[in-house]
């Protein structure tokens, strides 16, 4: 079984300032996809940037980069030039894509709450 | 595309009663997956659909749940016999899947917010 570990329950960062989320998760599993989903208060769950466990290269869209570490488990997600909107709760999720009984369904991370403060 | 579509938004029961929700998913979208999310929490799965075939049920199901995506399209999600434990959101996700088993990213509802009193 896959377990994916936010650590920090809470972030808050100043508006145009970057901000670094971290994730680390645990798997046997070698062929995979890592995510990072926001949430804004009271709204629908939104993809922010997807990593395949087989690349080396860290995914960005825009603003949004990882850090991917596949040897220590390890996916953090930078904001860069964060603003008001980004405010959410982050999740970090996990993928398998080995066929089994874990296959394609995530595994959702608690949670970082991040506030941008203007 | 309309995106995927949850209703209702909110489900306000007594406990012991019998509830369902729906799942309209993008219409391309072959699978369907149902996650329960507690208040400050992450989304845990529940169970999912290819086409109208359910292929994992999570052990947090109990018999008390049941879901069903009859012609592959619409899927619904029934509690039985509520109960305090069960108040959660209860959100629907879609995607796309290749035969070849490229695995797109899912799509998510706005949820059903279920409160038992």
């Amino acid at each position: 079984a896959q377990t994916v570990t936010q650590s920090q329950p809470e972030m808050s960062v100043q508006e145009a300032e970057t901000v670094t989320l971290s994730c680390t998760y645990d798997t046997s599993e070698s062929n995979y996809y890592l995510f990072w989903y926001k949430q804004p208060p009271s709204r629908q769950m939104i993809l922010v940037i997807r990593q395949e466990a087989y690349k080396q290269q860290n995914a960005t869209e825009n603003r949004f980069s990882v850090n991917f570490q596949k040897a220590a488990k390890s996916f953090s997600l930078k904001i860069s030039d964060s603003q008001l909107g980004d405010t959410a709760m982050y999740f970090c999720a996990f993928m398998n894509l080995t066929k089994g009984t874990s296959y394609g369904k995530l595994t959702f991370g608690q949670g970082t709450i991040l506030t941008v403060h203007p | 595309d309309t995106g995927v579509s949850q209703n209702p938004r909110h489900k306000i029961t007594k406990r012991g009663q019998n509830v369902t929700f729906r799942c309209d998913p993008i219409s391309e979208h072959n699978r369907l997956y149902w996650y329960r999310q507690t208040l400050g929490q992450g989304p845990e799965f529940l169970t999912y659909f290819q086409n109208e075939a359910q292929l994992e049920k999570s052990r947090l199901l109990s018999d008390r749940f049941s879901a069903e995506r009859p012609k592959g399209s619409f899927s619904t999600l029934e509690i039985q016999r509520t109960e305090q434990g069960d108040s959660a959101m209860y959100l629907c996700a879609s995607s796309l899947t290749w035969t070849g088993g490229s695995n797109q990213p899912q799509h998510f509802g706005d949820g059903t917010r279920l409160s038992i009193l």
